[in-house]
């Protein structure tokens, strides 16, 4: 069974700070990667893909992937008051249905 | 560009009653998913339509839930009779492709089974 884990936090960073937001997953057939934002009450929101080895950066977001270790990161520098918000992250195996596996989230708290 | 549509935003019933979810995707968008997330957790997929046939629907609990999306666009997901551990977010999600790679999440129905 495909899993992915994330801590469940809540994670506190100051504002201006960079807030490190971490992801594993156990299918190493897994080929896409996403980080979706939720904010309470709201529906997802995705804020960053990756699907090779390295970093990607859009903005104030950097999302990192080693897939030899089945890790994904997603960093935001930064970080405003209004990145409060759960975060989840989610694979894609590419394999039958593409389906999505989604881990249960890291609340995130920015403090002004 | 509009996204996608979901109704009813919130809907309570009592246990053993049915209930049923719409959603409208993304114009032009083939692939639509439902995806029930329970407080706590991410969202887990129920249904995968590609166009108007059936990808995965492995697992939805085909005893009481039901899905269908008739002429490829809208869809509606069907619980009868509805448990009380079926209260949770029922979100609508579709892609541009069948890799699902990018999708995007409706607004979501709130259901309260009491």
């Amino acid at each position: 069974q495909k899993e992915v884990e994330q801590n469940s936090g809540p994670l506190s960073v100051p504002e201006g700070a960079i807030a490190s937001l971490n992801c594993t997953y156990s299918d190493r057939g897994s080929q896409s990667f996403f980080w979706y934002r939720q904010y309470s009450g709201k529906s997802p929101e995705l804020i960053m893909f990756i699907y090779s080895n390295g970093d990607k950066e859009d903005g104030r977001f950097t999302a990192q992937l080693n897939k030899a270790s089945q890790y994904v990161s997603l960093l935001i520098r930064d970080s405003q008051p209004s990145d409060s918000a759960t975060y989840l992250c989610a694979v894609n195996s590419e394999a039958g249905s593409y389906q999505l596996t989604f881990g249960k989230g890291t609340k995130l708290s920015v403090i002004p | 560009e509009a996204g996608v549509a979901q109704s009813p935003r919130y809907k309570i019933i009592e246990k053993r009653q049915s209930v049923a979810f719409w959603c409208n995707p993304i114009s032009g968008h083939a692939t639509l998913y439902w995806y029930q997330q329970i407080l706590g957790q991410g969202p887990k997929l129920l249904i995968q339509f590609q166009n108007n046939g059936v990808v995965d629907d492995s697992q939805l609990p085909k005893d009481r839930f039901s899905a269908e999306r008739l002429k490829g666009v809208d869809s509606t997901l069907k619980i009868q009779p509805a448990k009380l551990e079926d209260s949770a977010v029922y979100l609508c999600a579709s892609s541009l492709e069948a890799s699902g790679r990018e999708q995007y999440f409706g607004p979501g129905t709130r259901l309260t089974v009491t």
